[in-house]
């Protein structure tokens, strides 16, 4: 299958954690993904993830891979008002190295 | 470093008129391009990608094409617009080796009235 699927809507407290999951599809999948889209810009790459690694952290950014169940996850720390966005998620795969496959994005707001 | 230019930023279009959106991109060679297509309040759809001159897999069958003239020009375009055609188009970039990481352009917007 080709599907990425991610649910659509996270609101979180500022200063709280914000987990975003996602689930995929082919077992295949070499790298995978977080992008970031705020309102009205392209999207720029958040971190990835090598799919022989279960971790990886970055400052306020947590990527856990679970390939058994074939789920991805984004832990912000201390959410900001900044991090209102769009996250997508992505996966590359071995079969087709040039074609990456996105979700359909969680839209993240954040409430005082 | 890497940048990619897309043109127009804005179009606005009848149903029915041909369309041609620009994507030409700086600082590397031999890139592989992505066309991709996000609709309103929904994800990021891969329309297009061509891992050379000339070269172009096609995702999903539509009213669309694209062509790769040029080892760093990627070209969207139909002969007729539909109203579903609607949408934001983004046009993106890997290198040939390493993560596949995705860098994007800022994105062309087009509304079909």
């Amino acid at each position: 299958g080709e599907d990425v699927e991610q649910s659509l809507f996270l609101s979180v407290r500022e200063g709280d954690s914000s987990v975003i999951n996602c689930t995929y599809t082919d077992s295949s999948s070499t790298y995978l993904y977080w992008y970031k889209q705020e309102p009205g810009a392209g999207l720029q790459l958040l971190t990835y993830i090598f799919s022989n690694m279960d971790m990886k952290q970055d400052q306020r950014l947590t990527v856990l891979l679970n390939k058994k169940d074939k789920h991805l996850s984004l832990r912000i720390a201390d959410t900001q008002t900044g991090d209102s966005a769009i996250y997508f998620c992505a996966e590359s795969r071995y079969s087709s190295a040039s074609k990456i496959i996105f979700g359909s994005g969680t839209r993240l707001s954040i409430r005082p | 470093s890497q940048t990619i230019h897309q043109w127009p930023a804005t179009l606005v279009q009848p149903v029915g008129s041909p369309l041609s959106l620009e994507c030409t991109v700086e600082g590397t060679s031999n890139p592989n391009l992505y066309w991709y297509r996000q609709a309103a309040g929904r994800g990021l759809q891969l329309l297009f990608y061509s891992v050379g001159i000339g070269q172009i897999s096609s995702e999903v069958p539509q009213n669309l094409s694209a062509s790769r003239p040029q080892d760093r020009q990627f070209i969207l375009s139909s002969k007729k617009l539909l109203l579903s055609d609607s949408g934001f188009y983004l046009c993106a970039l890997t290198g040939k080796a390493g993560a596949n990481v995705l860098t994007f352009g800022a994105g062309s917007r087009l509304t079909v009235l």
